[in-house]
């Protein structure tokens, strides 16, 4: 079975420190993998996507990857007020082309 | 980058009336949209895949016969409720895939509110 663990939160982080969201998956044939960000109320925006083992930056975002452990975070530097959201993992197989879902981590960022 | 559009963004209806979706691309052809679920602090749950000219494809535990999805044209799906009722309320979103398998891009989503 698929799945897609993510600690709920809520993460609570002061303005300008640095956010860590992390994730683990069940699938070993997992390919792909997705950070969205949502707003309360809003629909997902796609934030990040990882390929390969590593790192990826994209401005204030880290994306990080290790298949071995199966474990995929997101790192926020200098996290501002309007980070605050729910972030959301989603891998995705090999085989497929639909994104798995994880329930998101809450994110706050307090001034 | 590319738009999808919701229609309506909310909708409140009486018990055992049917609701309909509308998903749009705006400036790309999508052969393929899916249909979401979101309860409240839940995850996206995908209801059905939805292709161009085909039958949408449902997830398990979806009934078929209660969300009726119709994929007429490259831009355009919808997802109906038929006799909705208050366990129905939830926010629907669709997305659209792009030429990549990895592009999938969100609708605004609609809040259906069934009293």
């Amino acid at each position: 079975q698929k799945e897609v663990e993510q600690n709920s939160g809520p993460l609570s982080v002061p303005e300008g420190a640095i956010a860590s969201l992390n994730c683990t998956y069940s699938d070993r044939g997992s390919q792909s993998f997705f950070w969205y960000r949502q707003y309360s109320g809003k629909s997902p925006e796609l934030i990040m996507s990882i390929y390969s083992n590593g790192d990826k930056e994209d401005g204030r975002f880290t994306a990080q990857l290790n298949k071995a452990s199966q474990y995929v975070s997101l790192l926020i530097r200098d996290s501002q007020p309007s980070d605050s959201a729910t972030y959301l993992c989603a891998p995705r197989h090999g085989g497929s082309y639909i994104p798995t879902f994880g329930r998101g981590t809450s994110l706050i960022v307090h001034p | 980058g590319a738009v999808v559009s919701q229609h309506p963004s909310w909708v409140i209806c009486k018990s055992g009336t049917s609701v309909k979706i509308e998903c749009r691309s705006l400036d790309f052809q999508a052969t393929t949209m899916f249909w979401y679920r979101q309860f409240p602090k839940q995850s996206l749950m995908l209801m059905a895949t939805s292709n161009e000219g085909s039958k949408a494809t449902y997830e398990q535990g979806v009934e078929k016969d209660k969300f009726l999805i119709n994929h007429a044209s490259l831009t355009l799906s919808t997802l109906t409720v038929t006799s909705a009722h208050p366990e129905d309320s939830s926010f629907y979103i669709c997305s659209a895939r792009g030429d990549s398998p990895d592009t999938q891009y969100f609708g605004p989503g609609t809040r259906l509110t069934v009293l």
